[in-house]
């Protein structure tokens, strides 16, 4: 079965500091990756996605994310963090065993940006 | 350009009652997903479908929900007979197609049941 874990339930970073949300994944094949942030009462927004290519993924607001296949994992990384990065951060797999490619979501990592 | 909508954004319904929640898509967009969505979790997925086919409907957790695209652009999710477990966030998401496309989530609906 597909899956991703995302380690962390919370990490707290100083603003202007560089922050790292941490997602590892176990998939049958190539994966498809994403990043999605969730503001309180508001929807998912898509932030980057790794289908082919670059292990760098550059995305929204800064945010990029490395592939690394050795070690399964899709870190999101941003170099410099805004108190407005705060949010939850949820990383997710494509499902290609089922048919429209449902995504799977980690449990979120809630990041917390402090002044 | 819209996005995706969701009404209500809010419903509080009494145990035992059906709910209705409607997910408008974006304009064009061919796959409609649904997601539930615990407090403190990740969404998990309901339901998919293509167009007005629902091809994939393994994530409902039980014959009192159902499902229905009719037109292949709104799409409306309905719960029968609610249970407290039930409560929850309902996430629509849409996309252009499958493959690589990302998805494009609504604002969801949050249930509370009584």
């Amino acid at each position: 079965a597909q899956s991703v874990a995302q380690p962390e339930d919370q990490v707290n970073v100083a603003e202007g500091n560089p922050l790292t949300v941490k997602c590892t994944y176990s998939v049958s094949g190539n994966p498809y990756l994403f990043w999605y942030v969730q503001y309180p009462n508001r929807g998912l927004q898509f932030l980057l996605k790794y289908i082919t290519g670059d292990n760098l993924v550059k995305g929204s607001y800064g945010f990029e994310a490395e592939f690394n296949k050795s070690q399964t994992s899709f870190h999101l990384k941003k170099p410099s963090a805004l108190v407005s990065d705060s949010a939850l951060y949820f990383c997710a797999v494509r499902d290609f065993y089922n048919q429209g490619g449902k995504l799977i979501f980690g449990q979120g990592t809630e990041l917390s940006v402090k002044p | 350009g819209a996005g995706v909508s969701q009404s209500p954004r809010y419903k509080v319904a009494k145990r035992g009652q059906d709910v209705a929640l409607r997910c408008d898509p974006i304009s064009g967009h061919v796959s409609l997903f649904w997601y539930q969505q615990a407090l403190g979790q990740g969404p998990e997925f309901l339901t998919y479908f293509q167009n007005e086919a629902q091809l994939d409907k393994s994530g409902l957790p039980s014959d009192r929900f159902f499902a229905e695209r009719p037109e292949g652009s709104v799409s409306t999710l309905k719960i029968q007979r609610t249970q407290q477990e039930d409560s929850a966030v309902y996430l629509c998401a849409s996309s252009p197609s499958g493959g690589a496309a990302e998805q494009f989530f609504g604002p969801g609906t949050r249930l509370t049941v009584l």
